[in-house]
C-alpha cells in the first residue's frame, strides 16, 4: 500500500501568516490531490498534479498554491491565511484509489 | 460543475442491512469509488465501480448504474466498528489528470 505522510497533525497561525503544509507519498505514484474537509460538505478538491511541476486547479483553489519539485513531495502553500481558511486538510495520492495521509487541522486566530 | 448527493445520516442496528444512495452529475465520469471515515481517521478506500453491476467485497457491496448517475453502497450484517462517514467519490476521465470529486459523506451510527 502506499503510505501518505503528512508534517503536521495540528497548526495554529494567526491571519496573514504563510502556511506551508508538506505531504510525502512513498511509492512513487504520479497523482496527488489536496484536499479540505469541512462538516457537511465532504472533501473538496484544491488543487492536484499528476507529475512533477504539473498542478491544476480543483475546485476551491483561491488563497492557495502548490508545488511539486520531486515526484514524491506535494505541497499546500498558504500566502496570508484567514480565519475562513481553518480546516482539516488531507493530501491524497493514487488513481482509482486513493491513499489518504492522517490530515492536517488548521487553525487560523 | 460536478455535484454528488447523498445522505447525510442513517442510524440503524447491529446485525442491520443499510444502504448509502448516492447520485451524481459530473462533466465526465469513469467510476464510482467509496471511502470509509472513522472519528479522527484518515478516509479509506472501500470499492470501486467502473461498471454498472454490483461489487461485493465481504460484507460490504457497491452498485453503479451509469444510465441513472446512481450507485449506492450496501453495509450487511452491521458491527459497531462500521460506525463512520461513508463517502462516494466519482472518477472524472481515465487520463492523466484525472480527479476524484467527493460527496458531502454519510454518518452512520450503529447501535446495539
Amino acid at each position: 500500500d502506499v503510505k501518505v505522510t503528512q508534517s503536521s497533525r495540528y497548526l495554529v497561525k494567526r491571519t496573514g501568516e504563510k502556511v506551508f503544509l508538506e505531504c510525502v507519498q512513498d511509492m512513487d505514484h504520479e497523482n496527488m490531490f489536496w484536499y479540505r474537509q469541512d462538516p457537511g460538505l465532504g472533501l473538496r478538491l484544491i488543487y492536484f498534479s499528476y507529475d512533477v511541476k504539473m498542478k491544476e486547479k480543483g475546485d476551491i483553489p483561491e488563497g492557495y498554491s502548490v508545488s511539486r519539485e520531486k515526484k514524491e513531495r506535494f505541497s499546500l502553500i498558504l500566502e496570508s491565511a484567514s480565519t475562513n481558511q481553518t480546516s482539516m486538510y488531507l493530501c491524497g495520492a493514487g488513481t482509482g484509489e486513493l491513499f489518504f495521509g492522517e490530515g492536517s487541522r488548521l487553525t487560523v486566530l | 460543475g460536478q455535484s454528488l448527493e447523498q445522505p447525510s445520516e442513517v442510524t440503524a442496528v447491529e446485525g442491520a442491512i443499510v444502504q448509502i444512495n448516492c447520485t451524481y452529475q459530473t462533466s465526465g465520469f469513469y467510476g464510482l469509488s467509496w471511502y470509509q471515515q472513522h472519528d479522527g481517521g484518515a478516509p479509506t478506500f472501500l470499492s470501486y465501480n467502473a461498471l454498472d453491476g454490483l461489487e461485493e467485497t465481504g460484507r460490504f457491496s457497491s452498485f453503479l448504474s451509469r444510465s441513472d448517475s446512481y450507485g449506492y453502497l450496501l453495509l450487511q450484517e452491521l458491527q459497531m466498528k462500521d460506525s463512520a462517514s461513508y463517502f462516494c467519490a466519482v472518477r472524472d476521465q481515465e487520463a492523466a489528470g484525472n480527479k476524484l470529486t467527493f460527496g458531502g459523506g454519510t454518518r452512520v451510527l450503529v447501535k446495539p
